[in-house]
Formats: C-alpha cells, sequence, structure tokens
C-alpha cells in the first residue's frame, strides 16, 4: 500500500527560528512530490518536485528531493507567524491511473 | 477568476438524509478532483474527472457515495445515506491536465452528520 509519513506531526517555534520538515513516501512508481500550505481553509500548492538533489526555492521556503532515500524536505528560514499553518506532503504515482497520495501533515506554530 | 467555487460552504443533516455537495471548477481546467478530510485518515482523494469522464474512483469509501460531472463547469458529490461517520470537510479541486498538474482547491464545505 502506497504510504506517505510526514514527522514531526506538530512542532512550535519562535519567530525568526528555521524549521525542516520532513516527508518520507513509500510508493510504487513515484512519480512526483508535492507540497502544499493549508492554513485555515483549503490547502495552497507550494512546490512540485519530481528530480533529485535540485531545490526549489520561494522567498523564505525551500524544498528538495531525495529519490534514493525516498524523502523531501521543507524548510522554513526566518519564520514568521504568518507561517503558522499544516504543511502537507503529498506523492503523485504513476502507472495505469495516476494517483495522488497525502501525508497526515505537520502542524507548525510560529510564536512572536 | 473566481477560483473553484464549492456550495454549500456548511451543512448539518440527520443520520440517514441525502446530501449532495456542489462544485464548480476553474474555467478552462480538464481535470476535477474530490477529496474528504478528517483528523483521522487527513486527506484522502475520494474521485477524479478528466474531460468529464471519472478516472479513479477507487477512494470511494462505499456505494453510499456517487459523484458526477454532467458538464464541465459543474460536479456533484452525494452520499445517500448519510451516516455519523461521513462528517468531514469536503474539498473539491481542479487542474489544467490531470494529477500531475498543481491542483486549486475550492474552500470546501464541512458536512456534520447528526
Amino acid at each position: 500500500e502506497d504510504k506517505v509519513v510526514q514527522s514531526p506531526l506538530s512542532l512550535v517555534v519562535h519567530e525568526g527560528d528555521t524549521v525542516t520538515l520532513n516527508c518520507s513516501y513509500e510508493v510504487t512508481n513515484f512519480r512526483s512530490l508535492l507540497w502544499y500550505k493549508q492554513e485555515k481553509k483549503a490547502p495552497t500548492f507550494l512546490f512540485m518536485l519530481t528530480s533529485s538533489g535540485i531545490e526549489k526555492k520561494s522567498g523564505r521556503l525551500s524544498s528538495i528531493l531525495d529519490k534514493k532515500e525516498l524523502f523531501s524536505i521543507l524548510n522554513i528560514t526566518a519564520t514568521q507567524t504568518g507561517d503558522s499553518a499544516v504543511y502537507l506532503c503529498a506523492v503523485i504515482t504513476q502507472g495505469g491511473s495516476e494517483k495522488l497520495v497525502f501525508g497526515k501533515g505537520t502542524k507548525l506554530t510560529v510564536n512572536p | 477568476d473566481a477560483g473553484v467555487i464549492q456550495s454549500p460552504r456548511h451543512e448539518v443533516t440527520e443520520m440517514g438524509q441525502e446530501v449532495t455537495l456542489r462544485c464548480k471548477p476553474i474555467s478552462g481546467h480538464n481535470s476535477l478532483f474530490w477529496y474528504r478530510q478528517t483528523m483521522m485518515r487527513g486527506l484522502e482523494l475520494l474521485i477524479y474527472f478528466n474531460n468529464n469522464v471519472p478516472i479513479d474512483d477507487s477512494g470511494m469509501p462505499e456505494d453510499r457515495f456517487s459523484a458526477k460531472m454532467p458538464n464541465a463547469s459543474f460536479s456533484t458529490l452525494k452520499i445517500q445515506p448519510s451516516e455519523p461517520r461521513d462528517s468531514a470537510v469536503y474539498f473539491c479541486a481542479s487542474s489544467l491536465g490531470g494529477v500531475a498538474d498543481t491542483q486549486y482547491f475550492g474552500p470546501g464545505t464541512r458536512l456534520t452528520v447528526l
């Protein structure tokens, strides 16, 4: 069964700290890995990673994929209270029909 | 663009009643997805359509759930009869082309079955 596991489940930090969120996966026929940010409502897309070792960056957020060790990390530097959210990792599998498998998320709380 | 539109935003119903959730995808998007999110199970893909055709419904929990997409701008997810364990937030998302394209989520429908 395809599986995506995120850690930690929750994290509390102070503004200005740097955080690293982890996502490991066990799937058949990996295609891509995605990161989403979910605040109070719907998930919003952050990154899509397909190739190992290539960092994707957007402002203070960055992410990288390791297809050999089957994991990805999402880094947030100089955290702000607005970064408080649940961060979801999802893996797209390919094959007969593509599937999207989500992890349960990491709840990040950034305190002032 | 208005984004993905879902209605209703909140639904409270009694066990045994029929529930219909509605979704309007972003104009021009060819794929539409229905998800369910609960604390216990996280976000789960229920079904997705490509060009109005159901591609994968393996995530649909049981026969009480059905989804239709009669045209490119409208989809419904129906639960009949509803049960308390169906209580969750149901999201609709759309993308330009399939699972591998960036999906844009609607605001969700919070369903409570008493």
